[in-house]
């Protein structure tokens, strides 16, 4: 079975700010790894995903995350935080393989102080 | 943006009585899911189709059935609707790639 853990429902940085969230995985097989946005009263959107190419993987609106095989993490980066950037984010994993699901961590929301 | 509706987008409803909320794609993607988003606890799975009259469950299937007659369609039927599953309901298809609708939110009194 697949599982991601996001430690922590709440970070908070200010702005300009580095901000990390976190999120580890568990799989049995090498997966597929997926960072989703989710801004107030709307659908999840893809920030970035790393599908067995390169492990540093680039995204939307400056993110960026880096698989680590060794430490089975795939953390969630971006250098200088923005007011716009205030939002939850779901770290999620699935399998390869055509039939495979998608399993989600439990979210972490990002607060940006000015 | 993927083309994914849902409807209704809110809907307020009694216990025990029967809701169906519908998930329509213009992409023709033959993967089609529902979810249920809970706080702490993220997305979870309830039912998945992957083709016309070819669906299963997910992790949270209990009280809720599906249906799949065209491609375009998802329906998500609550029979008997319970306080417990007051929720936002969200629909997704994949290609490459997961897309969301836009949810619905259920509540159930």
């Amino acid at each position: 079975a697949q599982s991601v853990t996001q430690l922590g429902s709440h970070v908070s940085v200010s702005e300009g700010a580095l901000v990390l969230l976190r999120c580890n995985y568990s799989s049995s097989v090498p997966p597929y790894l997926f960072w989703y946005v989710q801004y107030p009263n709307q659908g999840l959107q893809l920030l970035l995903k790393y599908t067995s190419a390169a492990t540093l993987v680039k995204g939307i609106n400056g993110f960026e995350a880096e698989f680590k095989k060794s430490e089975t993490s795939f953390h969630l980066t971006k250098p200088s935080a923005h007011m716009s950037d205030a939002a939850e984010y779901f770290c999620a994993v699935r399998k390869t393989g055509a039939n495979s699901k998608l399993t989600f961590g439990k979210g972490i929301t990002l607060s940006v102080r000015p | 943006d993927a083309g994914i509706t849902q409807s209704p987008r809110h809907k307020v409803t009694e216990t025990g009585t029967p809701v169906t909320l519908r998930c329509h794609q213009t992409e023709n993607h033959r993967y089609m899911y529902w979810y249920r988003q809970d706080p702490g606890h993220g997305l979870r799975l309830i039912h998945y189709s992957y083709g016309v009259k070819d669906t299963d469950k997910g992790e949270v299937s209990d009280g809720y059935s599906v249906s799949r007659s065209k491609t375009e369609d998802f329906l998500l039927t609550l029979e008997s609707a319970t306080s417990s599953q007051t929720s936002v309901y969200f629909c997704a298809i994949r290609g490459d790639e997961q897309f969301f609708g836009p949810g619905t939110r259920l509540t159930v009194l």
